[in-house]
């Protein structure tokens, strides 16, 4: 079982509204939590990083949350915009060590 | 332009054949990697260089041989291609060797390889 699980899957939404991505994650201890952006045939590129002390961080129109307790995040998109669409990764890593777990990512779609 | 690059953007190959994709970051960092993402989109890391030193090496087939010869470049070479090797592989840089560090992970662009 993945240590990162990430809901839901895809999702498509009118340009416009807000939406809400979520990670749930099992990897302990905990160092810290990282959204990335993936546009289509692009690298990730980096939107947050959280420590356990954080509960939330903006960049812009992304706003992640989390609760290290229930070992959950979210990445909430404001006013979306079709620039938007992309896949949006949850990382996550341990203390202690280099690895990184990886989330398989939400499919965001922006439909004018 | 500041930048992790990677050539080449595509590899197209056959079967059993040996190939090389490069990476080159100018960010001063002091650690790459490289990672694969197959179809399902599931990025997976497969190696660490930390100033030309390995320090992650997950569970890669030995055909994966990665070599730095200095500590902006980490190229990686792959012999007797398979069907399975077809995936995106993007390499990646850090400036801090740990995963625990906040330090932003920047990707290069990718390389498509699909071996026929």
């Amino acid at each position: 079982k993945n240590q990162v699980e990430q809901s839901p899957q895809s999702l498509i939404i009118l340009e416009g509204k807000n939406c809400t991505l979520q990670c749930n994650y099992t990897v302990s201890p905990f160092s810290n939590l990282r959204w990335y952006k993936q546009d289509t045939g692009r690298g990730p590129v980096s939107l947050t990083i959280m420590t356990f002390s954080e509960n939330t961080k903006s960049n812009g129109r992304y706003t992640a949350t989390l609760d290290a307790d229930t070992k959950q995040s979210s990445l909430h998109i404001t006013a979306s915009q079709l620039s938007d669409s992309a896949s949006y990764i949850c990382v996550v890593s341990a203390k202690g060590n280099n690895r990184l777990a990886f989330g398989k990512g939400n499919q965001v779609v922006v439909i004018p | 332009d500041t930048a992790v690059s990677q050539t080449p953007k595509y590899l197209v190959t056959q079967m059993g054949n040996d190939k090389s994709i490069k990476c080159e970051q100018n960010l001063g960092h002091d650690t790459m990697y490289w990672y694969k993402q197959d179809s399902k989109k599931f990025l997976k890391i497969m190696f660490s260089y930390n100033n030309k030193e390995l320090i992650i090496n997950e569970t890669v087939p030995n055909r994966f041989s990665p070599k730095s010869p200095d500590k902006a470049h980490l190229n990686l070479h792959i012999n007797s291609l398979e069907l399975g090797d077809s995936a995106v592989y993007f390499c990646a840089s850090s400036q801090d060797r740990t995963s625990g560090s906040t330090d932003t992970q920047y990707f290069g662009p990718g390389t498509r390889l699909t071996v026929l």
